[in-house]
């Protein structure tokens, strides 16, 4: 089955404690890309991909890294998490200047 | 500069009634393409339809139909005989393809009332 995977699902940290959240692809998309979901602000995109080693930054990088070492992965990092940072986060794919974007289930992020 | 404006916070509407849900872009890319995604209270968003900057026609899908308006830089998301299961919020979305950056506007909340 064509699906983008994230994970957690769910997570609840403290401020300062390193996260990972990942995120897998199995549709061989050259693009993926990461949001975040605040009430009123509708989807922020953070960083994007557009092929192994690519990355560019969306319009609220800050406090975010990613890595694209492989196709199928793109993790979302957040070195140092502030309470600013809880929000529902959502990894998309998709082939690169094409129609529709696959999305991730959703990680809910709680930072204290 | 890249913009998305989704000018309904929310709207409430009878149901089988038509349900018209208001975009409007800005881009200075010539290639570009416009999406609906509806995401239910359960949170997983949900594709819905797809319109390129060049297709001469508005795109549909079942219930739905894309009202693209280029000169006027509008890409309204058209439910036709509304159901209560269309309760839920809609985002509309711009991927311009010079840099395959993709924008989503912050969303127009439906309810559909029985």
């Amino acid at each position: 089955e064509a699906q983008v995977t994230q994970n957690p699902r769910y997570l609840i940290t403290v401020t300062g404690k390193k996260l990972t959240v990942t995120c897998s692809q199995n549709m061989n998309h050259e693009y993926m890309s990461w949001y975040r979901q605040d009430p009123g602000l509708g989807l922020r995109q953070i960083y994007y991909s557009m092929n192994v080693e690519v990355t560019d930054k969306g319009d609220v990088p800050e406090g975010y890294k990613v890595s694209r070492k492989e196709k199928r992965n793109f993790p979302l990092i957040l070195e140092s998490p502030s309470p600013n940072q809880t929000s529902l986060y959502f990894c998309a794919s998709s082939y690169l200047n094409a129609g529709e974007l696959f999305f991730g289930e959703g990680s809910r992020l709680t930072v204290l | 500069a890249q913009k998305i404006t989704q000018t309904q916070p929310g709207m409430f509407v009878q149901e089988k009634e038509a349900v018209t849900l208001d975009c409007t872009y800005d881009t200075s890319d010539p290639s570009y393409g416009l999406f609906w995604y509806k995401q239910p209270s359960s949170g997983e968003m949900i594709f819905l339809i797809y319109q390129g900057s060049y297709d001469q026609q508005n795109a549909t899908e079942g219930r739905y139909s894309l009202n693209f308006q280029k000169a006027r830089k509008s890409a309204n998301l058209v439910i036709s005989a509304s159901q209560l299961g269309d309760s839920a919020m809609y985002f509309c979305a711009m991927r311009e393809l010079r840099d395959d950056k993709i924008i989503f506007g912050k969303g127009t909340r439906l309810h559909i009332l029985p």
